[in-house]
């Protein structure tokens, strides 16, 4: 089983709607939490990590994800999609006991005119 | 430039044989990664190493072997025992010291079998 959870395999948004994508993961300690996005025939780019410190934190191409220990997520938003958005987005999950780092399975973003 | 250069791009494997996969990095990183990319599940992790002469298994690493003898080389041995071993395989690295960087990844090697 997968330690990091991602509920939703694809979802479509149209350009100019916000965005969010849900994550979970399983550490019980605290993780180091990782958002990654691959697009089409690209490679996989750091979009916002998270450690310790304020829960929100601020990304790249102005993406941004909240820490909620007491649910257990690491939930990635963003207020307004523009067609460029449309990729496959990852989200990590590092143990702070060993250099393990865990995917989950993906979310498929499609955005629609 | 430092990177990470996965080789060969493009791989074929017969029935029964063992394939080696090539991961060189030149970052001076002392973590390295193998994962797996299959469609709908995204990346599996095979096998990690934090340091030279030790590396633990992932979450799917039965059929697989590696080693590291160098810091700057973390090769994979897909073997016989790996019977779905068509896939894409990404060879990654970070910092050590913490987990709180990024990885840097190199270009992938797709694998097929004949």
């Amino acid at each position: 089983a997968q330690s990091v959870t991602q509920p939703d395999i694809h979802i479509t948004v149209s350009e100019g709607a916000s965005l969010e994508l849900r994550c979970n993961y399983s550490y019980g300690a605290t993780p180091y939490l990782f958002w990654y996005v691959q697009s089409p025939g690209q490679g996989l780019q750091l979009l916002l990590k998270y450690f310790s410190g304020d829960t929100l934190v601020q990304g790249i191409k102005g993406f941004e994800a909240e820490f909620k220990r007491s649910q257990s997520s690491f939930n990635l938003r963003k207020p307004s999609v523009h067609w460029s958005d449309a990729a496959e987005y990852f989200c990590v999950e590092g143990r702070s006991n060993d250099y393990k780092l865990s995917f989950g399975a993906g979310t498929t973003v499609t955005v629609r005119a | 430039d430092g990177g990470i250069t996965q080789s060969p791009k493009y791989l074929f494997r017969k029935e029964g044989q063992n394939v080696t996969l090539s991961c060189e990095q030149n970052l001076n990183h002392d973590a390295m990664y193998w994962y797996r990319q299959d469609p709908g599940q995204g990346l599996r992790l095979i096998y990690y190493s934090q340091i030279v002469n030790d590396f633990q298994k992932g979450d799917i690493a039965e059929g697989y072997s590696v080693s590291r003898e160098k810091k700057e080389s973390f090769p994979l041995t897909v073997t016989s025992a790996q019977k779905n071993p068509t896939a894409f395989y990404l060879c990654a690295s970070t910092i050590s010291g913490g987990l709180n960087e990024k990885l840097f990844f190199g270009s992938g090697t797709q694998l097929s079998v004949l």
